[in-house]
């Protein structure tokens, strides 16, 4: 069974540009989470999507959005990039919100700010 | 405070001995979450606690829950370099919704 994909492994962008980070769950996984792990600060909760909806949001700027596809694919979508956005974004997708089965994280993008 | 308190923060320990790591919350926990990460890499899940006083075992990592002090507990039995990474407990503090983390524990184990 392939697990959670990121794309792309690494982005290089400068202030002020948008970035655009994939994720693909693992097959019949509905739930599809994003976290932001940035030096020092530990790993935040950014958004989460269910069945093609955004069912919770952490405390971030509108700047950073994002989309749930019908096959349950996600973006994230970060836009007027700050220096400090420059961290790893962990995607994570579970099988099960209502039972709190397991999150599975894929190897993240890194992005980086110059 | 932090929600989710975890210790230590970093952990050397001799090749062949057991350590212990702790995750301590301030809320009531609908579920528990251990993961390791390598630096810079993704989170590899390693159990989920649920009920008051389980416990889970794989391999050599045993983790336990107390429900009644909001605490869990992630015990390595005769350590391995590959047991070297960082630890991280996750926690879901509301029916069906996102977790939150502690800050981890960064485990060296000394050949």
């Amino acid at each position: 069974e392939a697990g959670v994909t990121q794309s792309p492994t690494h982005l290089i962008k400068t202030r002020g540009q948008q970035a655009t980070l994939r994720c693909s769950p693992i097959s019949g996984h509905t739930s599809v989470y994003w976290y932001q792990q940035a030096l020092g600060l530990g790993l935040q909760f950014l958004l989460w999507y269910d069945e093609g909806e955004e069912r919770n949001r952490g405390n971030f700027p509108p700047r950073f959005s994002g989309r749930q596809f019908p096959n349950y694919s996600s973006e994230l979508n970060v836009n007027a990039l700050e220096l400090e956005d420059s961290a790893l974004y962990l995607c994570a997708s579970s099988s099960s919100w209502v039972t709190n089965q397991p999150q599975h994280f894929g190897d993240g993008t890194r992005l980086s700010i110059l | 405070s932090q929600e989710l308190e975890q210790s230590p923060q970093s952990l050397i320990v001799q090749e062949g001995k057991n350590l212990t790591i702790n995750c301590t919350s301030s809320k009531t926990l609908y579920g528990l979450y251990w993961y390791k990460q390598k630096y810079g890499e993704g989170l590899i899940f390693l159990m989920m606690l649920q009920k008051g006083g389980e416990e889970k075992s794989h391999e050599k990592i045993t983790a336990k829950l107390d429900e009644k002090k909001q605490q869990s507990s992630l015990h390595i039995t005769a350590s391995q370099p590959s047991h070297a990474g960082i630890y991280l407990c996750g926690a879901s503090l509301a029916a069906g919704n996102k977790l939150t983390f502690g800050g981890g524990t960064r485990v060296l184990v000394k050949p």
